[in-house]
C-alpha cells in the first residue's frame, strides 16, 4: 500500500508569491491534516479536512488555506509569502475521524522563501 | 487549551544505555497520547500510542504508560541502539478535535557507539 505522497519535495519561492502544495493520502483514508514544522515553533496544526469539509483549523492567518477533493487528495495554498513561512509542511492522513486513529505522515514539502 | 511539554534535548547516550524522555500534558477529559519519531529528512512515524489511563503502549523495545494522575506519558527503552538516533515527539489528540494532534517541542536523541 502506497504511503502518503507529498509534492513537490522542495520549493523555493520569492516573498510575495503564492504557493500550492499537494498531498495524496493513503488509499481509503478520508481525513487529511496539515502541519507546519519550524525550528522555532515546532510542529503546529494548520487544518484538517474530512470528506471535503474543513473540520478543524489552527491559529494561522487567512493567507493559509486548503481544500480537499472528492478523491481525498488535498492541497494547501499560501498566498503573499513571507520569509517566516519557510518551513517543512507535513501532511498526515487517517482512515476515520476518530480520536485514537493513527496518523500517517508524508515526507513533507520543504518550502524556502527568499 | 491542550498542550504537551517534553524534556529538551539533545539527549546523548552510549549504546545499550537506558533511555527516558519525559512528557507531560495539559488537557481536559481523556485525550489519546502518542509518541512519534522523525528520522533525518523524513516525516513522522508513529512509535506507540495509548488511548486511556493506565494503558501501556509498546513498540520496538520502547514503552510508555498513560498516567492520568501525573498527566504524563514518559518514553522509555531499556537498551538504545545507534539506529534509535532521531527526534522524538510526544503528542495528544482530543475527542472533540478530530484527528488534530498537539505536539511537544521534540527531543533529539543521539546514541554513540
Amino acid at each position: 500500500k502506497a504511503g502518503v505522497t507529498q509534492t513537490p519535495r522542495y520549493l523555493i519561492k520569492t516573498r510575495g508569491q503564492q504557493v500550492t502544495l499537494s498531498c495524496s493520502p493513503i488509499s481509503g483514508h478520508r481525513s487529511v491534516s496539515w502541519y507546519q514544522q519550524t525550528p522555532g515553533q515546532g510542529l503546529q496544526f494548520l487544518f484538517e479536512y474530512f470528506s471535503e469539509t474543513q473540520r478543524n483549523k489552527g491559529n494561522f492567518p487567512g493567507r493559509f488555506s486548503g481544500r480537499q477533493f472528492s478523491n481525498s487528495r488535498s492541497e494547501m495554498n499560501v498566498s503573499t509569502l513571507e520569509l517566516g513561512d519557510s518551513a517543512l509542511y507535513l501532511c498526515a492522513s487517517s482512515p476515520y475521524q476518530v480520536r485514537n486513529t493513527e496518523a500517517f505522515f508524508g515526507q513533507g514539502t520543504r518550502l524556502t522563501v527568499v | 487549551g491542550n498542550s504537551v511539554t517534553q524534556m529538551e534535548g539533545p539527549v546523548t547516550l552510549s549504546e545499550e544505555a537506558f533511555l527516558t524522555i519525559n512528557c507531560t500534558y495539559t488537557a481536559t477529559g481523556y485525550p489519546s497520547l502518542f509518541w512519534y519519531v522523525q528520522y533525518p529528512g523524513e516525516g513522522l512515524q508513529l512509535l506507540l500510542k495509548a488511548t486511556k489511563a493506565d494503558d501501556k503502549g509498546s513498540n520496538k523495545g520502547f514503552e510508555a504508560t498513560y498516567r492520568k494522575e501525573t498527566t504524563s506519558f514518559h518514553l522509555e527503552k531499556g537498551s538504545v541502539q545507534v539506529s534509535d538516533s532521531a527526534v522524538y515527539f510526544c503528542a495528544l489528540s482530543h475527542n472533540n478535535a478530530g484527528n488534530m494532534l498537539t505536539f511537544g517541542g521534540g527531543t533529539r536523541l543521539m546514541v554513540k557507539p
